[in-house]
Order: C-alpha cells, then sequence, then structure tokens
C-alpha cells in the first residue's frame, strides 16, 4: 500500500510570512494526526483529526496555526505569522481508527530565518 | 498523567554488540507502550507494541521489548548491532487505544560503531 505522502519536504522561510504544508494518508485512515518534532526533541502532537472533524487540537498554537482535513481524505497545516520557534519537522501521519500502529510520512522540514 | 523517560540521549555500540535502549513511563492505567525508528530524513516506523497479552515483544529488524510493570519500564534490546541499526529511536506511550494521550520520549540517537 502507497504510504502517507507529505509536501513539501523542505520549506525555508522568513518570520512573518505564511507557510503551508499538504498531507494526502493512507486510503482508508479515518485518523490523521499532526505532530511537531523541534530538533532535540519527540514529536508533539499538534491536532488529530477523525474523518473531517477534529478531535483534539489542545497543543495546537491557535493564535497562528490552523489545520483543515477537507471531505476527511487530504489535509493541510498551515502557519500564518511564522516565528523562528517554529522551525521543526511537521510530521503527518494516519491510522486505520485512533488507536496504535500510526504510520508517519517523512515529514516537512521547515526552518523559519 | 503519562510521561515517558529515555535515559541516554546518545547511545554507542560496537558492531555485532548488545542494544540496549531504556525507557521508563509513568501512567496510571495499564499502558500502550510503542518504539519507534526514525532514520535521517525520514519519518517514524512502528518497531514493537505491546498492548496485552505476553510481556516479551518481538518486532521488526531483530528488536525486541519487553514489558515490566513493577519496573515501569519497557526497554528495547537487540542482541547484535548492525551498521544499519544506527538511527534515532522513540518510545511512546499511550492509556487507550484511541490514537489520544499518545506521547513520545525525547528519543535516542544511536550510534553503531564498525
Amino acid at each position: 500500500e502507497a504510504g502517507v505522502a507529505q509536501s513539501p519536504r523542505y520549506k525555508i522561510i522568513e518570520k512573518r510570512q505564511s507557510v503551508a504544508f499538504w498531507c494526502n494518508p493512507i486510503s482508508g485512515h479515518a485518523t490523521l494526526y499532526w505532530y511537531q518534532q523541534i530538533l532535540g526533541q519527540g514529536p508533539k502532537l499538534l491536532i488529530q483529526f477523525q474523518n473531517n472533524g477534529v478531535v483534539d487540537d489542545s497543543q495546537l498554537p491557535k493564535d497562528r496555526f490552523s489545520a483543515e482535513r477537507l471531505k476527511g481524505v487530504d489535509s493541510t497545516l498551515k502557519i500564518q505569522p511564522a516565528k523562528l520557534e517554529d522551525s521543526a519537522v511537521y510530521l503527518c501521519a494516519s491510522s486505520f481508527r485512533g488507536g496504535y500502529g500510526y504510520t508517519f510520512g517523512s515529514g516537512t522540514r521547515l526552518t523559519v530565518v | 498523567a503519562q510521561s515517558v523517560t529515555q535515559l541516554g540521549s546518545h547511545v554507542s555500540v560496537s558492531e555485532g554488540a548488545l542494544v540496549l535502549l531504556r525507557c521508563n513511563y509513568s501512567s496510571s492505567v495499564p499502558p500502550y507502550l510503542f518504539w519507534y525508528v526514525q532514520y535521517p530524513n525520514q519519518g517514524l516506523q512502528l518497531l514493537l507494541k505491546y498492548t496485552t497479552g505476553a510481556t516479551l515483544v518481538k518486532g521488526i529488524n531483530g528488536f525486541e521489548a519487553e514489558f515490566k510493570k513493577s519496573e515501569t519500564s519497557f526497554h528495547l534490546t537487540k542482541p547484535s548491532a548492525h551498521m544499519s541499526d544506527a538511527a534515532e529511536y522513540f518510545c511512546a506511550v499511550s492509556e487507550d487505544n484511541t490514537g489520544n494521550q499518545f506521547y513520545f520520549g525525547t528519543g535516542t540517537s544511536l550510534t553503531v560503531i564498525p
């Protein structure tokens, strides 16, 4: 089966600019997650979707981050405006249902300068 | 509240030597435990998981881990390290199988010395 697709792989932007990341989960996976992985740290959950509904966004900085999952398939994560501390790898993962054994994408490495 | 502690942010072993990566957790309920591996510039890949049943769990690439409730530990081992095992390893814990409240440790970077 095809894996979780993410794009772009790398992005460099200046602070205060906007950026968007895209994720296409494995076909049939109802649950989709966005994680932020800062260098030297473990991944931190930003938002979890079940189909196109938000299950958990308690750690999403809503003043600058937003995410949507149209039609319960693809998802987009946006940062506007970006700050230096947003430099990280943004990982998308999906699972057949909310549960263990996520499949992760390769991530998008964001550098804010 | 759950948390995961990985002892040793960097571990170096010689090729062919035993690999031991330590993970301790805290959880108020029986946990679900996982080990993930991350190769450079790649996403996380599930190595193995413990949910219920046998406490010794075997995973991919010759890795295994043992759930020890009395020690609140889930250490990852491999009898003989291979150069291709060099990567970042993350332990994770969840209190349920809904995917909510899923916490990662800070990771252990494994270096294999030829």
